[in-house]
């Protein structure tokens, strides 16, 4: 069975710093990956996703992710944060047209 | 174009009432999906539906029902809250392309059972 794990439930860290959100997957087939952000009091929105080709997706804001097959990973980077980047942060594999989300970390940038 | 709205955005209930949440897209999208977010949990699937008139469950689907009478629309009910139903939920709708479509997501609706 398919599942997402994301390790650190909270990460502090300060404005204009690098920041790294961790996800690892558990798959026997193929599968499509995705990063959504949700800010305060909103919905899920989309920041990446990786389906197939290149292993490095960028988001329009400054966030990447790597795809790493061997070790079944999908972490989140960005190399310097701004305070609009806080939210909470959730990973999340795709198993046909279902989702199945990690737990979430909530990324805190301090000024 | 307004994308994925619910109503309504809160709700109190007392335990054993009734409701029914609304969720209403204008994305002409196949898919629709009822979710329940709690703290360290994640989201969880609730119920989902891959095209009009069709409802399947999900994850957690004990205590709700749902219906998709519309294509626009998907309705989630409880018959009789419970406190552990206290949590917020979400709908979200996807078009039909396998799984590699971005799921479009409301705002929330966040309901209290006392």
């Amino acid at each position: 069975a398919q599942s997402v794990t994301q390790l650190d439930s909270q990460v502090p860290v300060f404005e204009e710093a690098p920041v790294e959100l961790r996800c690892n997957y558990s798959s026997s087939v193929s599968v499509y990956l995705f990063w959504y952000v949700q800010y305060p009091n909103q919905g899920l929105q989309l920041l990446l996703k990786y389906l197939s080709g290149s292993t490095l997706v960028e988001s329009i804001n400054g966030f990447e992710a790597e795809f790493n097959k061997s070790q079944t990973s999908f972490h989140l980077r960005k190399p310097s944060v701004h305070i609009s980047d806080t939210a909470e942060y959730f990973c999340a594999v795709s198993v046909r047209w279902r989702l199945i989300f990690g737990t979430g970390t909530r990324l805190q940038v301090f000024p | 174009n307004a994308g994925v709205t619910q109503t309504p955005k809160f709700r109190v209930l007392k335990t054993g009432q009734s409701m029914t949440l609304l969720c209403a897209q204008d994305m002409n999208h196949e898919y629709m999906y009822w979710y329940r977010q709690d703290p360290g949990m994640g989201l969880r699937l609730i119920h989902y539906s891959v095209g009009e008139g069709t409802t399947a469950k999900g994850e957690v689907p004990d205590g709700y029902n749902v219906s998709r009478l519309k294509k626009q629309n998907f309705l989630l009910g409880l018959e009789s809250a419970a406190p552990s139903q206290t949590s917020v939920y979400f709908c979200a709708s996807s078009s039909v392309s396998g799984g590699a479509d971005e799921q479009f997501f409301g705002p929330g609706t966040r309901l209290t059972v006392l």
